[in-house]
C-alpha cells in the first residue's frame, strides 16, 4: 500500500530524443506528485509536480502524465541532452491528514552526445 | 545554493567518535526533514519536524539522536555508529508538514563510518 514503484532502474537516451520514467503507486490518498531530478555531489531538487485533478502538466521540455485511474504517473523529457544526466526520483505524498510521503527507487539517466 | 545548507559535507568517523551534522535554511519553511540515501534503495525517512517539534521517528536507531532548537537549524547527533550506516545524510526543508509544494533539500552529508 505504501510503495512506489519506479521503473527503468537506468535509461540511456541518444540526444534529442525522449526520455520517459514511469512509477506507479497504490494508495489512492496521495495527492501531490512531484519529480527531483538529482546531479552527483547534490541534494534532490524538485523539478515538476502535479496534483490529481489533471492528467497532464507541462514545464519546458519536462512533462508528467498522470493516470489516475491506473494509479500511474509518467515523467517525459523532450529533446533530452546531455546536461540532463542525473537521477530521477519520483515521490507520492499525501498532504492532508499528517505527514507521508514516499519516493521511487530512482532512475539513472544517461543522455549520449 | 539551494536554500538549504548541510555541513560537513564529507565526514569519516569512527564507530566510537561522536558528531554532529548541522542543517540551516533561510527559507521561512515550517518543516524539516533528515533523510539517509543509500546506494539503489529508495530514500529513507529518518525524522520529521513541524515548528520545532518531532512529529516522526521512522524507527531509527537511539545511535541516530535529532535536535531541532528552532525552525531554521535541525542537528543530527552521531554516536558508536556501525559501518551499514554510512550513506549521504539529506536535511530537507518544506512549507508545510505536509510538504504539498515538495521539499527544498541541502546537498547532503556524504558519511563514512570506518
Amino acid at each position: 500500500q505504501q510503495q512506489v514503484k519506479q521503473s527503468p532502474q537506468s535509461l540511456i537516451v541518444q540526444k534529442g530524443g525522449i526520455s520517459i520514467i514511469n512509477c506507479a503507486y497504490e494508495n489512492t490518498a496521495f495527492d501531490y506528485f512531484p519529480w527531483y531530478q538529482q546531479f552527483p555531489g547534490k541534494g534532490p531538487a524538485l523539478l515538476i509536480a502535479i496534483r490529481p485533478d489533471v492528467s497532464e502538466k507541462k514545464e519546458g521540455r519536462f512533462t508528467i502524465s498522470f493516470n489516475k485511474s491506473a494509479k500511474q504517473f509518467s515523467l517525459h523529457i523532450m529533446d533530452s541532452q546531455p546536461g540532463d544526466s542525473a537521477t530521477y526520483f519520483c515521490a507520492a505524498s499525501m498532504t492532508a491528514g499528517g505527514f507521508k510521503t514516499i519516493f521511487g527507487a530512482g532512475t539513472r539517466l544517461f543522455v549520449k552526445a | 545554493e539551494t536554500g538549504v545548507t548541510q555541513t560537513p559535507r564529507h565526514l569519516v568517523m569512527g564507530m566510537t567518535n561522536k558528531k554532529s551534522l548541522k542543517c540551516e535554511q533561510h527559507l521561512g519553511h515550517n518543516a524539516m526533514y533528515w533523510y539517509k540515501q543509500s546506494a539503489k534503495k529508495p530514500l529513507e525517512l529518518m525524522f520529521v519536524y513541524s515548528l520545532e517539534e518531532r512529529v516522526e521517528n521512522n524507527s531509527v536507531p537511539s545511535r541516530f539522536s535529532p535536535e531541532c532548537p528552532n525552525s531554521s537549524h535541525l542537528f543530527l547527533h552521531l554516536h558508536t555508529l556501525q559501518p551499514e550506516d554510512s550513506a549521504l545524510y539529506l536535511c530537507a526543508s518544506s512549507q508545510d508538514f505536509g510538504a504539498s509544494y515538495g521539499y527544498t533539500f541541502g546537498s547532503g552529508t556524504r558519511l563514512t563510518v570506518v
